[in-house]
């Protein structure tokens, strides 16, 4: 366990679907991150919350949509997504900006029909 | 672009020793880190290396050499559990880190 939990862990979605993933950290970090893990590729920053502010948001295609209600939290919001969305999406938390240690949450493996 | 390269898989025995190696091309460096992860799990920070040199972490060691935009993650002793992906990862700063693809690593009996 990581302090960082991930709901749900499985999700199949059909193309005109909105669902929600939903990240949240007990370690009282300031700092929340969502990244896509496809197959044999780098692992892609999609958007990075700081103090409940969006810092970085990686040109995502509007169809995600992040949501940062507080520090502990973070969603992400899905709607009309496309069959190579499928991917493991990751949620990572850090303490301060400065420091590179993430803490990973285990995914929401997401199938898009 | 910014790029690590990493190799996509490596097989080693158990007891043995491998090294991991990642080059890296990005706009900015602040350290270099190595990450585990096990299929179905999360990925876990093994160690981070801000400065040239070895840092060794129980059978686990990594090395970086910022002048050559190069580091490696060695792992002795190797035993089954150690079957997992390693990911290279740049620090470039803010909230920012690039990763390589992994490596695949598998231990045999």
């Amino acid at each position: 366990e990581t302090g960082v939990t991930q709901t749900p862990r499985h999700l199949v979605m059909g193309m005109t679907n909105k669902k929600s993933l939903k990240c949240e950290q007990h370690l009282g970090h300031n700092a929340m991150y969502w990244y896509k893990q496809s197959a044999k590729k780098p692992l892609e920053l999609m958007f990075v919350y700081s103090l409940e502010e969006r810092v970085e948001n990686n040109s995502v295609p509007s169809r995600f949509s992040p949501e940062c209600p507080n520090s502990s939290h973070l969603f992400l919001h899905l709607h009309t997504l496309q069959p190579e969305d499928s991917a493991l999406y990751l949620c990572a938390s850090s303490q301060r900006q400065n420091t590179d240690t993430q803490y990973f949450g285990p995914g929401t493996r997401l199938t898009v029909l | 672009g910014q790029s690590l390269e990493q190799p996509s898989e490596v097989t080693a025995v158990e007891g043995a020793i491998v090294q991991i190696n990642c080059t890296y091309q990005t706009s900015g460096f602040y350290g270099l880190s190595w990450y585990q992860q096990h299929d179905g799990g999360a990925p876990t920070f093994l160690s981070y290396n801000a400065l040239d040199g070895l840092e060794e972490t129980g059978r686990f060691s990594s090395f970086l050499s910022r002048s050559d935009s190069y580091g490696y993650l060695l792992l002795q002793e190797l035993q089954m559990k150690d079957s997992a992906s390693y990911f290279c990862a740049v620090y470039t700063g803010g909230f920012k880190t690039i990763f390589g693809a992994g490596t695949r690593l598998f231990v045999k009996a």
